[in-house]
């Protein structure tokens, strides 16, 4: 099992460009998350997917939208980046249902805005 | 809202010696649950223990255990014996609803030979 990939893993962008982030899990887990990672910082909830077929928004969803596209990819798209969005994204996965489950994360994806 | 605060940006301890991760929560949660996360150099965010908040044991996993004091929103990590690889980021974090994560700032830990 691959657990959770994230592609790609290093991306520059210029501001004003589109892109989209792709996360997928072999797990058959039902919830999906999205969070930044600023340096120095923990990593902050974007959005979530709590089961396949529907997403909320989570701290800091501004800039960003997502798509369960089923129940095993999760896609995180910046329609027009700016610098602020300069972080290092996750993916991460969990069986759902209770908050105690254990997230799986992703190796993250690593995005320059210039 | 839910905020988790690590005090400690930076700690370093010998290897073999025992050391003590401080944070403290503040959540308006009734049914919340609390982890410590660590992130090695190589960036892979990897569980190291979970605590269920109805319960007064404190959760042990080897040769790491916290000190959970609920009334105070204390939940602490102690690590005994502590070893070369244990060097990383850790990160308090409380875990809700739906399984939205709170993280705290993270502390730095290095572990000396």
């Amino acid at each position: 099992n691959a657990g959770v990939t994230q592609t790609p893993k290093f991306q520059v962008l210029k501001t004003g460009q589109s892109m989209t982030l792709q996360c997928a899990q072999d797990m058959n887990h039902n919830s999906m998350y999205w969070y930044r990672q600023d340096p120095g910082m923990g990593l902050r909830l974007i959005y979530y997917s709590a089961s396949e077929g529907t997403t909320d928004k989570g701290e800091v969803p501004n800039g960003y939208n997502v798509s369960r596209l089923n129940k095993r990819e999760f896609s995180l798209r910046l329609e027009s980046a700016a610098p602020s969005q300069t972080s290092v994204y996750f993916c991460a996965s969990t069986p759902g249902g209770v908050s105690y489950n254990e997230q799986f994360f992703g190796p993250g994806t690593r995005l320059t805005v210039l | 809202a839910q905020t988790v605060t690590q005090s400690q940006p930076e700690m370093s301890v010998q290897e073999a010696e025992t050391v003590t991760l401080s944070c403290t929560y503040d959540t308006s949660e009734n049914n919340y649950y609390l982890f410590w996360y660590k992130q090695p150099p190589s960036r892979q965010m990897i569980l190291v223990i979970r605590q269920e908040a109805y319960k007064q044991q404190n959760a042990t996993e080897n040769r790491f255990s916290v000190n959970f004091q609920k009334a105070a929103k204390s939940f602490s990590l102690k690590i005994s014996d502590s070893q070369l690889g244990d060097t990383a980021m850790y990160f308090c974090v409380e875990g809700t609803s739906y399984g939205k994560l709170t993280f705290g700032q993270g502390t730095i830990l290095t572990v000396h030979p």
